[in-house]
This record gives structure tokens, sequence and C-alpha cells, in this order.
């Protein structure tokens, strides 16, 4: 069974670095194909992309946010980390981990719990 | 850019539900439809525009192709409240998404 679990402060202040961490369970990275992403969503609003990581380390961003955002995965490729740099009180979302379609698929198979992420000084 | 329509969809149990996204240019079919219930994340239902996820009851479809898609919902059930979201694969940025229609049951 394929679990993605996020974890990280669930409060950070104006002008702060986020970092994110997804754990993967029941695949990895290391599996040809494989990808992982952040999506996130403010209250009431729609759903936003902002990176994902491919098992061969292809790394994309949305280019919106492109400047504030840096996705890596470890060692192991069982944890998939997301920094975003600066924040601001418009960035408060939930942010969700996401099991890529494979092979360069750009659709979510699976969704990770997701974690609240207020932005306030 | 992603556009669903309606907003909101209010429809009685048993009745047949279709919702509909409208891509601003063709995506082919690389077209994704996912449900998101009240408190919980999203839930993969459709992708390829037609293709049912696994686990998905047959009352959900997909169809269309280019700019036009609709999600249909054959028999709706109470469990189907939820608000609904397409997402388009094929153009950049590689992941965009509609804003979304809410079923609720009448």
């Amino acid at each position: 069974q394929t679990t993605l679990k996020e974890s990280g402060p669930t409060l950070v202040k104006p002008t702060q670095t986020l970092t994110l961490t997804c754990t993967l369970s029941g695949f990895s990275l290391s599996t040809n194909g494989a990808g992982v992403g952040w999506i996130r969503q403010p209250p009431g609003k729609a759903l936003e992309w902002l990176a994902f990581i491919y098992w061969d380390e292809d790394k994309r961003y949305n280019p919106s946010l492109k400047n504030r955002l840096t996705i890596t995965m470890d060692t192991s490729k069982t944890q998939v980390v997301l920094t975003m740099t600066d924040m601001d009180p418009v960035d408060t979302a939930t942010y969700f981990c996401t099991r890529m379609g494979a092979w360069a698929n750009y659709y979510v198979e699976s969704w990770g719990q997701g974690i609240l992420v207020t932005v306030s000084s | 850019v992603m556009t669903q329509y309606p907003a909101t969809l209010s429809v009685s149990p048993g009745e047949r539900a279709t919702l509909s996204c409208r891509a601003s240019q063709s995506v082919g079919s690389d077209l994704a439809w996912y449900q998101q219930k009240p408190g919980q994340a999203p839930r993969l239902l459709i992708h390829g525009a037609s293709v049912r996820a696994t686990g998905i009851p047959a009352r959900f479809s997909g169809s269309g192709s280019g700019t036009e898609f609709t999600l249909t919902i054959s028999s709706l059930q109470s469990e189907d409240l939820a608000v609904y979201h397409c997402q388009q694969y094929n153009k950049w940025p590689p992941m965009t998404f509609g804003q979304g229609t809410k079923v609720e049951i009448k």
C-alpha cells in the first residue's frame, strides 16, 4: 500500500523559510519511473502545483514560484524535501505531498493527508 | 487556463450529474479529474480523460478531448458530496487545475 506523509512546521513567520518533508511508504524514488510532487491549497481556494521530482532527478517547478522553491530527495530515496523561502501570509495553505503518475504522466495517483501551514507573525 | 462549470451543482440522489471543464487551448486527452470530500485530500477519479482509476465506481465516467471535457456521475449517491477538480497535464506549466465544481445533494 502506497502512503505519503507530510511533516514540518504548522506555523511560520513572514520572511522565514518553510521546510516540509514527505516520507514515502510502499514505494520509493529508486523505482524507475516514479515521481513525487507538492501541491498546495489555500483555505477555500483552488489547488496549485508547486514542484515535482522524478526517479532520475528530473525536477520541475511552477514558474510563478520557481525562485522560491527547492525540491530534493534524500539518499535513501524515501524522503522528499520541499523548501520555500520568504514566506508570506498569502502562502497560508494546506500542503499536499503527492505520488505522480509514472513515467512523466503529470497527474496525481495518490495524495498525502496534507499539512496546514499558517504564515503569521 | 482551466475553467470548470458550473461552480455549484445541486442534484437529487439517483439523478445524473454532469460537470464540465474547458481548457483555453487543446490538451489532447491529458486531463484528470479528482474528488475532494470535505476535510479530506483529493482522490484521483479519472486520467487520460476517460480512464477510471483503480477502485473508482463505474458510475463515474469521463469524456472529451481537446478543450472540452465532461465528468458524469450516472446516479448520484449521498457520498458523492464533494468538490470535483479537473487538471490538465499536457501544456506548460504541466499541472494546472480548474477552480472546482461543488456537488451538493438536493
